[in-house]
């Protein structure tokens, strides 16, 4: 079965430093994506950044970067110069493509702080 | 950009009634999620919805749930006889038609509380 891995349940940073916040993943599967998406305390969830498992380079949306290591099957979120706003709950996710539903199977999470 | 709308966006409600969650997903999307998160803890598939008929659907989704896609607009969740565990966030979401890279716009979630 697909399954998603944040081994940090809470992470405390410098505002301006940069964070990187670990996802691991394990699956059968080629050809899959992955997903992060931050939940402020509002609760929605609003998407980060897609990475492909045939994508050659890392993907990149502006302040966020995911450093894919597909052999260690991992895809680990970097947010450079982090800002009070980056405080959030952070979900790193796969797409479930079996069955054809392409749900989306979700990590526990990582609760970001940043510190002024 | 367009977003997904969901209403209510706090529902309370007491053991054994019925609650209808409502979603208005993206206009051209054709694929439609529910997801539920307990408090605290991490985002779960419910059900996925295409072509006016459920395409995957979790243990967690038995009898009590149903989705319905009653016009062109809106799709909702219904629990016919809520239990306290179905105090959550719930979370509708929509993606354009296929692909791997096709992500799932989320909407701003109806938090469910039963008393």
């Amino acid at each position: 079965a697909q399954k998603i891995t944040q081994t940090q349940p809470g992470m405390f940073v410098q505002e301006k430093e940069a964070v990187t916040l670990d996802c691991t993943y394990d699956t059968s599967d080629q050809s899959y994506g992955l997903f992060w998406y931050k939940q402020p305390s509002s609760g929605e969830m609003i998407f980060l950044i897609y990475q492909g498992s045939y994508d050659e380079q890392n993907a990149t949306e502006g302040r966020y970067s995911l450093n894919f290591q597909k052999a260690r099957k991992s895809a680990n979120l970097v947010i450079s110069a982090s800002q009070l706003g980056d405080s959030a709950m952070y979900f790193c996710a796969m797409r479930d493509t079996r069955g054809g539903a392409q749900k989306l199977v979700f990590g526990q999470g990582t609760r970001l702080t940043i510190n002024p | 950009e367009p977003e997904v709308t969901q209403t209510p966006s706090h529902q309370v409600t007491q053991m054994g009634q019925e609650v209808i969650l409502r979603c208005v997903p993206i206009s051209n999307h054709l694929y439609f999620y529910w997801y539920r998160q307990i408090l605290g803890q991490k985002v779960e598939f419910l059900v996925s919805f295409y072509n006016n008929e459920i395409s995957e659907k979790s243990e967690i989704f038995d009898d009590q749930f149903s989705v319905e896609r009653p016009d062109g607009s809106n799709f909702t969740l219904k629990i016919r006889s809520t239990k306290l565990e179905d105090s959550a966030m719930y979370f509708c979401a929509s993606s354009e038609a296929g692909g791997r890279k096709k992500k799932q716009y989320f909407g701003p979630g109806t938090r469910l509380t039963v008393t």
